[in-house]
């Protein structure tokens, strides 16, 4: 039972580059969500999707993409990185009832640098 | 969307009980009031959630008074080990999808001194 997991861990890209950062669960949670935290600050929401087949603007959505394969898995994709996406991104599930409230779980995270 | 105050840091030592209080004077009311903990290089980890009065798990206490615009976190006998970053947050996203979002401030560093 591995939880959440992220691919890559770390990824260094040139301006410009892209790349698909990949996120699986195996917790069987309905939503999934994407967060980016720069340094000395709280994450802030890039996308998420409530549940298979839906995905939805966060607050930062800007230079990025998103694909809910399936159940187990989101991917976020950078068509063409920036210096400004420098970051760590953090994939979260959750289950979708009343009973969860806000408890979401996370994964280890990506650091990417952009030169 | 609510947001919230926090401490930027606090300081501790082994063994105390720490309290760390979260202000929300505009919570909504089917907002819950979440706290998660955060360890450098890892992702934050769920702690304790409550809707009001108290709420008691194996690792922490929340505290919240009735007119639920503040909250506080209550960690019995820390140790160096809880020395990390606390995120206090409100929020309902039971539903998980639109028109919801919560607000991750910068969070309360806790540091425990032996």
């Amino acid at each position: 039972n591995a939880g959440v997991t992220q691919t890559p861990k770390f990824q260094v890209l040139k301006t410009g580059q892209s790349m698909t950062l990949q996120c699986a669960q195996d917790m069987n949670h309905n939503s999934m969500y994407w967060y980016r935290q720069d340094p000395g600050m709280g994450l802030r929401l890039i996308y998420y999707s409530a549940s298979e087949g839906t995905t939805d603007k966060g607050e930062v959505p800007n230079g990025y993409n998103v694909s809910r394969l399936n159940k187990r898995e989101f991917s976020l994709r950078l068509e063409s990185a920036a210096p400004s996406q420098t970051s760590v991104y953090f994939c979260a599930t959750k289950f979708r009832g009343r009973a969860s409230g806000n408890e979401q779980y996370f994964g280890p995270g990506t650091r990417l640098t952009v030169t | 969307l609510a947001k919230t105050t926090q401490p930027i840091s606090m300081d501790s030592y082994e063994g105390q009980e720490v309290n760390i209080t979260c202000s929300h004077n505009n919570i909504a009311t089917n907002d819950y009031i979440t706290w998660y903990q955060q360890f450098p290089s890892q992702g934050p980890r769920f702690i304790i959630q409550g809707y009001k009065t108290k709420v008691t798990n194996e690792v922490a206490s929340l505290f919240i008074p009735a007119d639920r615009k503040s909250s506080t976190l209550s960690l019995p006998r820390v140790s160096l080990s809880d020395t990390a970053v606390y995120y206090c947050l409100v929020g309902d996203m039971r539903a998980g999808d639109s028109n919801y979002q919560l607000i991750w401030g910068a969070g309360t560093k806790l540091i425990i001194k032996p």
